[in-house]
């Protein structure tokens, strides 16, 4: 299976700044078929973004993806107050489908 | 709007089973494909498989292979998940998380507000 890593593990930011995450795929993510997602505490997941670089309905554009293969990038151009929570990478190229650990961005 | 309600959290005993319930509202269930996914505490989240809601055919992971049965009721707009033999390393979060593409790619658009199921002695 294809193994996520995210780094860094945490982000500490002041609202404002710019936040660029990072996920790195085991393997090739063929298609570009990576996901990004929103989670805060006690909530589900939110989609943000597909296919590598496509923002999901409803999803501000301050929020970016960008990256092909195995290196795939998110970016928060202007962090808002309601943005810092923790984000994953998965890939949904290959079965079964796969997460990474996941990037905390909390507050500075 | 799309709407995936599941049922209340669980608490069980290590070896029994649990039943998790996924009712769907907002758009044609029937014409979609339902995932489950689990978050235990200090985990990845973790695909556990998928149900065809039209057909009724399923996929599951093969970490859980012979313990996860994932069944639907359409006249109910409802899938559920039901895991067995279980120990505390299932103690998780479980959702129910609709497929963007209404096939079995893996995309999740909608998601239940999640399910606690604690397994304990």
């Amino acid at each position: 299976e294809i193994v996520l890593t995210q780094s860094p593990g945490t982000l500490s930011l002041s609202p404002g700044e710019r936040a660029t995450l990072s996920c790195r795929a085991s393997q090739s993510v063929s298609s570009n078929y990576l996901a990004w997602y929103q989670q805060k505490p006690g909530q589900a997941p939110r989609l943000l973004i597909y296919g590598s670089s496509s923002r999901a309905t409803g999803i501000p554009d301050r929020f970016s993806g960008s990256g092909s293969g195995t290196d795939f990038t998110l970016t928060i151009s202007r962090l808002e107050p309601e943005d810092f929570a923790v984000f994953y990478c998965q890939q949904y190229d290959s079965s079964p489908v796969t997460f990474g650990g996941g990037t905390n961005v909390e507050i500075k | 709007q799309v709407q995936l309600v599941q049922s209340g959290a669980e608490v069980k005993k290590p070896g029994a089973s649990v039943k998790v319930s996924c009712k769907a509202s907002g758009y044609t269930f029937n014409n979609s494909v339902m995932h489950w996914v689990r978050q235990a505490p200090g985990q990845r989240l973790e695909w556990m498989g998928w149900i065809s809601a039209g057909y009724g055919n399923t996929k599951n992971s093969q970490k859980f292979q012979g313990r996860v049965t994932i069944t639907r009721d359409t006249s109910a707009n409802t899938a559920y998940m039901e895991l067995s033999s279980l120990t505390s390393e299932d103690t998780a979060v479980y959702y129910c998380a609709r497929d963007r593409m209404g096939a079995t790619l893996g995309l999740f658009d909608y998601w239940g507000q999640g399910t606690q199921v604690t397994v304990s002695s």
